[in-house]
Parts: structure tokens; C-alpha cells; sequence
């Protein structure tokens, strides 16, 4: 069964610093991962997704890579600011045509002014 | 481009009494996915279903939980009867194939 877990599960941080969130799944033979936000009481954003072929994707100031064969994406926020506080979650979707996701817990981000 | 379109947004109910949630996917979607997502918790799979077929439900409690997905667009979960523990956020994404998932807002119920 796969399990996703993600690190850390809460981080604050001043307004203009870069990070990186780190999420682990435990079986390799995966479809796709995408990073989602959340912010309190609403759906799922979706970031990024990248296939099992792919290595990273990019958006704007996030950067989202994946390594396979150690079973880790990382998700990169450059200069990061107030308005990125939210949840950050992945989803690892299993391969072979399930399309079956599994969600780690996520990761709450606060930036501060 | 509208959405995931999803109702009610809010649902308070006494325990025992019945509850539906209702989905609209994206336009052209054929997957579309119902989630649970208890506080603190990331969302977990309750069914999937590829048009109108549902092909992995697995994860539904099928003595209390029901869904369809009549014509293979939208699609109406129903809990009955409702316990204390269903109190959670219900949500409904939808994909094309197993691509990129697109989330509604959810539905928060609450069982008193």
C-alpha cells in the first residue's frame, strides 16, 4: 500500500525566504505526483503535476522535482510572501491505469510580514 | 471555464437523518473522484468513477453510503443514515483520464 508523508508537517517562516517542502512515497512504480494548496475551509489548488517520465515542472516562483528511484518530490517556493500561507499537499497517483491518489497529510506553511 | 461545481457548500443535520452532496466536473471530464478529508488529514478516496462506471469504491462504507453518476456527468453521494463520525469535508474532483485533478470547494457537513 502506499503511503505518503510529508516534511515538515507545519512551517513558519519571514516574508522573502525560499523553501522547500518535501514529500516521500514509499512505492516507486507511481503514475504522477501533483502538489496541491489548500487554503482554510476551501478545495484543492492544484500547482504542479508531473509525470513519472518527468523529472520537474515549473511555475512561476514554485518548482516542483521528482526523484523515483528514492521515492521524493521536492517543492520549491522562491522569495516566498504573506499570500503563499496555505496547506501544501502531494498526491501520488499508483500506475498501471488506477489513477488511484493517495494524499499526504500536507505541510502548513505560515509567512509572515 | 466553470469548474468543479459542488452543493450545498454547508450541511448541519442531526445524526440518523439522510444527507446528499451533489458534483457538476469539468466540461469533457470522464473521471471524476469523491474524497473525504477529515481536519488535519490530506483527502482520501471514498470512489472513482470513469463515466457513468464506478471502478474503484473500495473505500466506501457501501452499508451507509451510496453514489451514482447518471449519464456519466454529474453525480450525487448519499449517506444514510448519517453518523457522528461522517462529520468531515466531502469533496468531488474531476479529470480527464487520470491527469491532472481539478478539486471543488467541498461540502462541509456536520452530524450533531
Amino acid at each position: 500500500k502506499q503511503e505518503v508523508t510529508q516534511i515538515p508537517a507545519a512551517l513558519s517562516v519571514p516574508e522573502g525566504e525560499n523553501l522547500v517542502l518535501n514529500c516521500s512515497f514509499t512505492d516507486s512504480a507511481i503514475y504522477n505526483l501533483q502538489w496541491f494548496r489548500q487554503d482554510p475551509g476551501k478545495g484543492l489548488t492544484s500547482l504542479l503535476l508531473i509525470q513519472s517520465s518527468q523529472r520537474e515542472q515549473t511555475s512561476g516562483r514554485l518548482n516542483a522535482s521528482l526523484d523515483k528511484s528514492s521515492g521524493r518530490s521536492t517543492l520549491y517556493i522562491a522569495a516566498s510572501q504573506p499570500g503563499d500561507s496555505a496547506t501544501y499537499l502531494c498526491a501520488v497517483s499508483k500506475a498501471g491505469g488506477s489513477y488511484i491518489p493517495t494524499f499526504g497529510r500536507g505541510t502548513s506553511l505560515i509567512v509572515h510580514p | 471555464e466553470a469548474g468543479v461545481v459542488q452543493s450545498p457548500r454547508y450541511k448541519i443535520i442531526e445524526k440518523k437523518q439522510p444527507v446528499a452532496f451533489w458534483c457538476n466536473p469539468i466540461s469533457g471530464h470522464n473521471t471524476l473522484y469523491w474524497y473525504l478529508q477529515n481536519l488535519g488529514q490530506g483527502p482520501e478516496l471514498l470512489i472513482r468513477y470513469e463515466n457513468e462506471e464506478a471502478v474503484d469504491d473500495s473505500q466506501l462504507p457501501k452499508d451507509r453510503f451510496s453514489a451514482e453518476r447518471l449519464k456519466g456527468v454529474d453525480s450525487t453521494l448519499k449517506i444514510q443514515p448519517a453518523e457522528l463520525g461522517d462529520s468531515a469535508v466531502y469533496l468531488c474532483a474531476s479529470s480527464l483520464e487520470g491527469y491532472e485533478q481539478f478539486f471543488g470547494p467541498g461540502t462541509r457537513l456536520t452530524v450533531l
